[in-house]
This record gives structure tokens, C-alpha cells and sequence, in this order.
């Protein structure tokens, strides 16, 4: 079965930066889109960013492009999202998401809380 | 990239139908059939409930039925059941490889 794990977050200071990890399982990463979707404390979600099954295309929101990187080696079925610049609002729940071939986001993980805090 | 207008709560009692409107664009809703549903329970991932407007994933009982008109989808949950409280979000494909999602709407089951 589809399987996604997520790791990297914790409570970080403002300014500094940090990488999260996405580790698959139970399909073949390689042929996959993936995306990044996140969820502050009590809010909605919010799409942040997508690669390509093959990493040659990379697309993200405005409220993150230029702080944000997000990158995956399929060698190790691993999806990544590289933060600079972390302030008080990049405060939430990170999830990873497999693209369906529709448009859609048909698995999730469970997300990694990241905290910017002082 | 605006975010989707949802109502911000709906109900119903058990048995009973609700529909959640999802208010966009011309740019997004109205413009690809790339509408989706999500159901999230407290402190768990989303789940894929309804993909590209009325599409069931495997698995996704039949009282969930997707639509769209013009700007605006909605979400039908027929037959409520306790288990159907949650919080649910639609997103759409919004063109140059962006998605927008809603703000959510918490369905309570009365």
C-alpha cells in the first residue's frame, strides 16, 4: 500500500532554515508527480509547491517562491522541500502528497509539524 | 491565488443530505474540470474524497457526489452518518501549475 512519511520538522528559530523529508513507499516514485501542502495551527490548507515524476519541472506558490525549494532523488524514493528564511508564518503542518493523474492529491502522509519560534 | 470561498460550517442530522458550495474563479473553477474534495478528521491527513468534479476514488462510498457550475462546485453527502464529521476542502487546478484551495467547512452530524 501507498505509504508516505514525513520528517525533518521541529521548532526552529526565525531566520534560519531548514529541510524536510518525504519518504515513499508502496508505488513507484519515480513515475510521480509529488507536491507539498501545508496547514497552519487551526487553519486551512495550503498548496506550496509540486515537482515533476522527474524533477524537471518545479512549480510553487507565491507566498513561498524564492524561500523554498523542492527537490526528490528517486534513487531513494525520497521527496525534499528545502525552507529558508523561516519567520513566525511558515508555522504548520507539512504534508507530502502524491499527484494522481488527474490533477488531484490521491495520498498523504501525515504530516510534520514545523514551529518558528525564538 | 486567492483561496476558494467555502461556508465556514454546515449540518445536518443522521440521514439527511448537506451540500458544500466551493466559489472560485473563471480562472480556476471555472476554467478545468480539476475540482477536488477532501475529508480531514481532527488531527489526521486529508483524504481524496472526489477528484476532477464528480469522480469517486476506489473506496469512496456513493453518497459523495461532486458537481460544478459555472465558478462554483459542491459537495453532496447524502445518508449522514456520524463518521461524516469532519472538515472538508475542495481545491482546484488553477492554471501554470498552481492549486488553490478552499478555507474549509466543518460539517457537524447533529
Amino acid at each position: 500500500q501507498v505509504q508516505l512519511v514525513e520528517s525533518g520538522g521541529g521548532v526552529v528559530q526565525p531566520g534560519r532554515s531548514l529541510r524536510l523529508s518525504c519518504a515513499a513507499s508502496g508505488f513507484t516514485f519515480s513515475r510521480f508527480g509529488m507536491h507539498w501542502v501545508r496547514q497552519a495551527p487551526g487553519k486551512g490548507l495550503e498548496w506550496v509547491a509540486i515537482i515533476s515524476f522527474d524533477g524537471g519541472y518545479k512549480y510553487y506558490a507565491d507566498s513561498v517562491k524564492g524561500r523554498f525549494t523542492i527537490s526528490r532523488d528517486n534513487s531513494k524514493n525520497t521527496l525534499y522541500l528545502q525552507i529558508h528564511s523561516l519567520s513566525a508564518e511558515d508555522t504548520a503542518v507539512y504534508y507530502c502528497a502524491k499527484a494522481d493523474s488527474s490533477s488531484s492529491f490521491d495520498y498523504w502522509g501525515q504530516g510534520t509539524l514545523v514551529t518558528v519560534s525564538s | 491565488q486567492s483561496a476558494l470561498t467555502q461556508p465556514r460550517s454546515v449540518s445536518g442530522s443522521p440521514g439527511q443530505s448537506v451540500t458544500i458550495s466551493c466559489t472560485g474563479t473563471s480562472s480556476d473553477v471555472g476554467a478545468y474540470n480539476y475540482v477536488s474534495w477532501y475529508q480531514q478528521h481532527p488531527g489526521k491527513a486529508p483524504k481524496l474524497m472526489i477528484c476532477d468534479v464528480t469522480k469517486r476514488p476506489s473506496g469512496v462510498p456513493d453518497r459523495f457526489f461532486g458537481s460544478k457550475s459555472d465558478n462554483t462546485a459542491s459537495l453532496t453527502i447524502s445518508g449522514l452518518q456520524a463518521d461524516d464529521e469532519a472538515d472538508y476542502y475542495c481545491c482546484s487546478y488553477a492554471g501554470s501549475f498552481t492549486w488553490v484551495f478552499g478555507g474549509g467547512t466543518r460539517l457537524s452530524v447533529l
